[in-house]
């Protein structure tokens, strides 16, 4: 069964850092970029960063940028996302998802984790 | 940055009623626009992709259409499992990949 899983979520102080994992199982990981989508409580969705397949290239949201970084370990199969300097903004369940397409940075993204909720607070 | 704006933000049906969501982009997207499918506590599901193109395993109710600037999800009669929030997304102009604002599909 192909299937993502994100860990690392939790309770951080404003101007904490924090690392969230995403552990994919049943596709060849290496051939995929991945992405990082975020919602924050009842609001809609927010791209947040993407990687491509074999980690060379990143992208960031305007909102993360300088303060989050994506990251891959294609031989240990896992997918991170470095979050420093958090805000309450930050706040949300973060989802880590693939592309469609192997080999491409088709962004449409076909199979998601089920999330890992962030919440930045005092 | 290409803003996409879907409307109507609630659309109130009945089981076995024809569904239609709007997704207006700020500037063409080509046919790069993908529908997702969200319910409560869950992630997304994709829908369609490229337009018109549906993802593994979804329903033939589910439809997608459009190209440029205005796009459709039609769902030609609704299930029970239907009724949930749907977000549309477009990937030609990225960085910043963008998803609509949500339209839910409620039971009326």
């Amino acid at each position: 069964e192909v299937q993502l899983v994100e860990s690392g979520g939790g309770l951080v102080q404003p101007g904490g850092s924090l690392r969230l994992s995403c552990a994919p199982s049943g596709f060849m990981f290496s051939n995929y970029a991945m992405t990082w989508v975020r919602q924050a409580p009842g609001k809609g969705l927010e791209w947040v960063s993407a990687i491509s397949g074999n980690g060379a290239n990143t992208y960031y949201a305007d909102s993360v940028k300088g303060r989050f970084t994506v990251s891959r370990d294609n031989s240990k199969n896992t997918l991170y996302l470095q979050m420093s300097s958090l805000r309450a903004e930050d706040s949300a369940v973060y989802y880590c998802a693939k592309v469609i397409t192997a080999d491409s940075l088709d962004m449409a993204f076909d199979i998601w984790g089920q999330g890992t909720m962030v919440t930045v607070s005092s | 940055e290409s803003v996409l704006t879907q409307s109507p933000a609630t659309l109130s049906l009945s089981p076995g009623e024809r569904a239609t969501l709007s997704c207006r982009a700020s500037q063409s997207v080509s046919s790069y626009l993908a529908w997702y499918q969200q319910k409560p506590g869950q992630a997304p599901r994709l829908l369609i992709y490229d337009a018109s193109n549906r993802a593994t395993g979804v329903p033939a109710r589910f439809s997608g259409s459009g190209s440029g600037t205005d796009f459709t999800l039609t769902i030609s009669s609704l299930e029970p499992e239907d009724f949930a929030v749907y977000y549309c997304q477009q990937r030609l102009n990225w960085p910043p990949l963008t998803f609509g604002g949500g339209t839910k599909v409620e039971i009326k």
